[in-house]
């Protein structure tokens, strides 16, 4: 079964604005991973939050980690249309597996 | 560095027919899996290796083999294909993951879309 759900399914902007995607998990984890797909390639690592971490940055990308709700987000600001893409998020498993939830399909509108 | 590579591209087959998807790394990574990518479903681990002569089934592995005989090569061997495993498949590799929570950051491949008829 999926350990990561990510919500919502699909999200429509405008350029210049935010983007929210939220990832929810059911076990205790130690890190909490987010991927970028664009259309027909395969995934791109994004960003690595641990467990023992609330908040992390990268560029425009801004994830948080509620370990007691066992959810996290991934903030994109100021959206561009080069940023759509399908967004997974991805949390451990026994025997080093990443088990990737069903993702956020992101479109960004010029 | 090449990173993931994965052949062929595109695959048609027959109901019946069995291949093999190839998967190559040059990173040195122990850790290397195998997805399928269906649309609605998000990727899910087909099987996994972590090292030389170690594989171990994922969420859906009924219908593939895998064999790790090297740290560099892990093909997933379709026995009799069915229309069923039409899909996208993805190979990756990463390191192990440490103990105190550092991440196994996963590299993929280009993926192989393959449509059984």
């Amino acid at each position: 079964s999926q350990q990561g759900e990510e919500d919502p399914q699909a999200l429509s902007i405008q350029e210049g604005e935010n983007a929210t995607m939220n990832c929810s998990y059911k076990t205790s984890i130690n890190n909490l991973q987010w991927y970028r797909q664009n259309s027909g390639r395969g995934l791109v690592h994004l960003i690595l939050i641990r467990s023992n971490e609330r908040e992390k940055h990268s560029g425009r990308l801004r994830v948080t980690l509620d370990t007691s709700k066992k959810s996290s987000s991934l903030l994109i600001t100021a959206s561009r249309a080069a940023d759509t893409a399908s967004y997974f998020c991805a949390t451990p498993s026994q025997g080093g597996k990443l088990i990737f939830g069903q993702g956020t399909e992101l479109s960004v509108k010029p | 560095n090449a990173g993931v590579t994965q052949t062929p591209k595109f695959q048609v087959l027959k109901t019946g027919q069995s291949m093999t998807l190839q998967c190559a790394q040059d990173m040195n990574h122990e850790y290397m899996s195998w997805y399928r990518q269906d649309p609605g479903m998000g990727l899910r681990l087909i099987h996994y290796s972590v090292g030389a002569g170690i594989t171990d089934q994922g969420e859906v592995p009924n219908g593939y083999n895998v064999s790790r005989s090297t740290t560099e090569d892990f093909p997933l061997r379709l026995l009799s294909a069915a229309p069923s495993q039409t899909s996208v498949y993805f190979c990756a590799s990463s390191r192990l993951p440490g103990l105190a929570g550092e991440g196994n950051e996963q590299f993929f491949g280009p993926g192989t879309r393959l449509t059984v008829l």
